[in-house]
């Protein structure tokens, strides 16, 4: 089975520190991709980043990172120097091959930028 | 492109009456997902189409939801008749291929049952 999980519910920071989101997964396959997605108030989902299970580099986009590590099934997600504009919910999500068409959402990570 | 479009934002109607939420997938995209997102569940899936065809519909909570995608541009989610307890945010998402691809979320509609 597929399971994503998103331990912190929710998380406050003050601005200009750095904040990781933790997401752990769960599949028996050794194929599939991993996802972030960013709610802000206004609703939408937003696509951040997408990475595939046989490339653990890390990325860096400005001041979002994400570290993937197959040996403990994570995918983490890090913002340094927050802004108030981060203040939103956090998605992970697993696509496995057997049922590569939908998405395995975790329960999200609302994370709070206090100015 | 526009990305998926969505409509209405809103909407509030009284239990009972039937509620059709409709969507507009990114033109090319193969498949097409509806979501449910409330406090208590979060995103849930209630049915995927492939090339208009619906794949898995076992997310639906209850008959008394349908959906129907006519064609590639164009998908709709019925409930009837509402209730209360269907109160939540829709959400309609779009994407190119199988796994190896994102999927492009819709702005949502709100749907309040009162």
């Amino acid at each position: 089975a597929q399971k994503v999980t998103q331990a912190q519910t929710e998380i406050s920071v003050v601005e200009k520190e750095d904040v990781t989101l933790d997401c752990v997964y769960e599949t028996r396959d050794t194929t599939y991709y991993l996802f972030w997605y960013k709610q802000p108030p206004s609703g939408e989902l937003v696509f951040l980043i997408r990475r595939n299970s046989f490339d653990e580099q890390n990325e860096i986009s400005g001041r979002y990172s994400w570290n993937f590590q197959k040996s403990t099934s994570s995918f983490n997600f890090t913002i340094t120097a927050s802004q108030v504009v981060d203040s939103a919910v956090y998605f992970c999500a697993l696509s496995v091959r057997p049922t590569g068409n939908q998405f395995y959402f975790g329960t999200g990570t609302s994370l709070t930028v206090i100015p | 492109d526009a990305g998926v479009i969505q409509s209405p934002r809103h909407e509030v109607t009284e239990m009972g009456q039937e509620v059709t939420l409709r969507c507009k997938p990114i033109s090319g995209h193969d498949y097409l997902f509806w979501y449910r997102q409330t406090m208590m569940r979060g995103l849930e899936l209630l049915i995927y189409f492939n090339n208009n065809v619906p794949i898995d519909d076992s997310g639906m909570p209850e008959d008394r939801f349908s959906a129907k995608m006519p064609n590639a541009s164009f998908s709709t989610l019925k409930i009837q008749p509402s209730e209360p307890r269907d109160s939540a945010v829709y959400f309609c998402a779009s994407r190119a291929r199988s796994m190896n691809t994102e999927a492009f979320f819709g702005q949502g509609t709100r749907l309040t049952v009162v």
